[in-house]
């Protein structure tokens, strides 16, 4: 069974600041890894889609990164904004489960101004 | 183009009663995945649609159900509404077989049981 672990569970940091988000998955038979944002009570917004093929993916301040025989992927923010305020999800597609997304618990994030 | 909308957005319900809650994809899209999302649980995959076909299953009971269209927007059913069963129900679209293509999240329906 395909689990997904994030860590940390909440951060607080200063604007400005460079961080570093955390992924791990148990099943490293996986299709692809999404990094997705939520804003409370909202739905989901993709950031970056890694295929299992790749190392990693960028998108302007984000930065995605795979390593899929140790079962990690991190999401790099640079110069963080109190927009970016929101909880962080990563989610694994297996190799057989068509779309079916296995999601990690989040990680809840706040920029402080 | 538009993005994957969800009808209604907000509901309020009391046990035993039933829902329908309605997903439109993406134009084009013809996977239509479900999930339920509770503060306790976080978010769980319900099941999958794609060519009208079920494809994937999670592990709810039957009371939850679904369908897709030949134009492929989906519904899913939930039967003799538990207080449990209040919670944020989001839909994603893609427009792949196999997954590998990026999936998009509707705004959701947040359903709450009284």
């Amino acid at each position: 069974k395909q689990e997904v672990t994030q860590i940390p569970a909440a951060l607080s940091v200063p604007e400005g600041e460079n961080l570093v988000l955390n992924c791990s998955f148990t099943d490293s038979a996986i299709y692809n890894l999404q990094w997705f944002r939520q804003d409370p009570g909202k739905g989901l917004t993709s950031l970056l889609l890694i295929q299992s093929s790749q190392r990693e993916q960028t998108s302007g301040r984000l930065n995605a990164s795979l390593d899929k025989s140790s079962g990690r992927s991190t999401l790099y923010i640079a110069a963080s904004q109190p927009g970016d305020s929101a909880t962080y999800l990563c989610a694994v597609i297996r190799e057989t489960s068509g779309s079916r997304l296995t999601f990690g618990e989040g990680t809840q994030l706040t920029v402080n101004p | 183009k538009a993005g994957v909308t969800q009808t209604p957005r907000y509901l309020i319900k009391t046990r035993g009663q039933q829902v329908t809650l309605s997903c439109s994809p993406i134009s084009g899209h013809r996977s239509v995945s479900w999930y339920q999302q509770t503060p306790g649980q976080g978010l769980q995959f319900l099941f999958e649609y794609f060519s009208e076909t079920q494809r994937n299953k999670g592990n709810f009971p039957g009371r939850f159900s679904g369908r897709q269209f030949s134009n492929s927007r989906s519904e899913m059913n939930v039967s003799t509404l538990e207080l449990g069963d209040s919670a944020l129900y989001l839909c994603a679209s893609s427009s792949a077989l196999a997954g590998e293509e990026t999936q998009y999240f509707g705004p959701g329906t947040r359903l709450l049981v009284l």
